[in-house]
């Protein structure tokens, strides 16, 4: 069983809409999650990080987690092109167990159509 | 503030060979890592260091593979002799110091490492 599971996508969605982004994980002790974007031959850029249950917003972006169910998700309001990205989901163990190590998932390919 | 810098950006060698991938961690940033993502599959985690100790290398796929850190600072993955298993993109990383704040990790552009 994979630790991190994303649906591989890809996931079109109109300018203007709401992209979801789902993630699932296997390990009850994982604390952080994070949230990356890579675009096509570049690094996955941190755009999101959250430790608690509920809702965390920045901007056009809110994640949210929920520790019982092991899933966390992306949204991403107001879908620009510039989006477009694959959007990767990464956990691990946190600061307080010194696990630094992330687990990734595959990635989500969004395409937002103009 | 200069981000996580990789050298080089490719590198392409022949089995056998012996190839030395360079890191430069986001200045003060006690924690540097190497991943690797191989062709189709997610990112992989290879090693964490904290400062120039060794924190975890479980991912550290054999022998062939060999990382150091030396004086804390920058930090070299060296791979010899190169198998074709070898070819992906290998990814450092760099957070700050310990506890929560210090897991958010900020990633290099990579190396593509092609093994013919």
């Amino acid at each position: 069983q994979k630790e991190v599971e994303q649906n591989s996508g890809p996931l079109s969605v109109p300018e203007g809409a709401i992209a979801s982004l789902n993630c699932t994980y296997s390990d009850r002790g994982s604390q952080s999650f994070f949230w990356y974007r890579q675009y096509s031959g570049k690094s996955p850029e941190l755009i999101m990080f959250i430790y608690s249950n509920g809702d965390k917003e920045d901007g056009r972006f809110t994640a949210q987690l929920n520790k019982a169910s092991q899933y966390v998700s992306l949204l991403i309001r107001d879908s620009q092109p510039s989006d477009s990205a694959t959007y990767l989901c990464a956990v691990n163990g946190g600061g307080l167990s010194n696990d630094y190590k992330l687990s990734f998932g595959a990635g989500t390919t969004v395409t937002v159509r103009a | 503030e200069a981000g996580v810098t990789q050298f080089p950006s490719h590198s392409v060698i022949e089995k056998g060979q012996t190839v030395t991938l360079r890191c430069d961690p986001i200045s003060g940033h006690d924690n540097l890592y190497w991943y690797r993502r191989v062709m189709g599959k997610e990112i992989k985690f290879l090693l964490h260091f904290v400062k120039e100790s060794k924190q975890d290398e479980s991912g550290m796929p054999n022998n062939r593979f060999l990382a150091e850190r030396t004086g804390g600072t920058y930090s070299t993955l060296k791979v010899q002799p190169a198998e074709l298993e070898d070819s992906g993109v290998y990814f450092c990383a760099s957070s700050q110091g310990l506890g929560r704040g210090g897991t958010e990790a900020f990633f290099g552009q990579g190396t593509r490492l092609t093994v013919v």
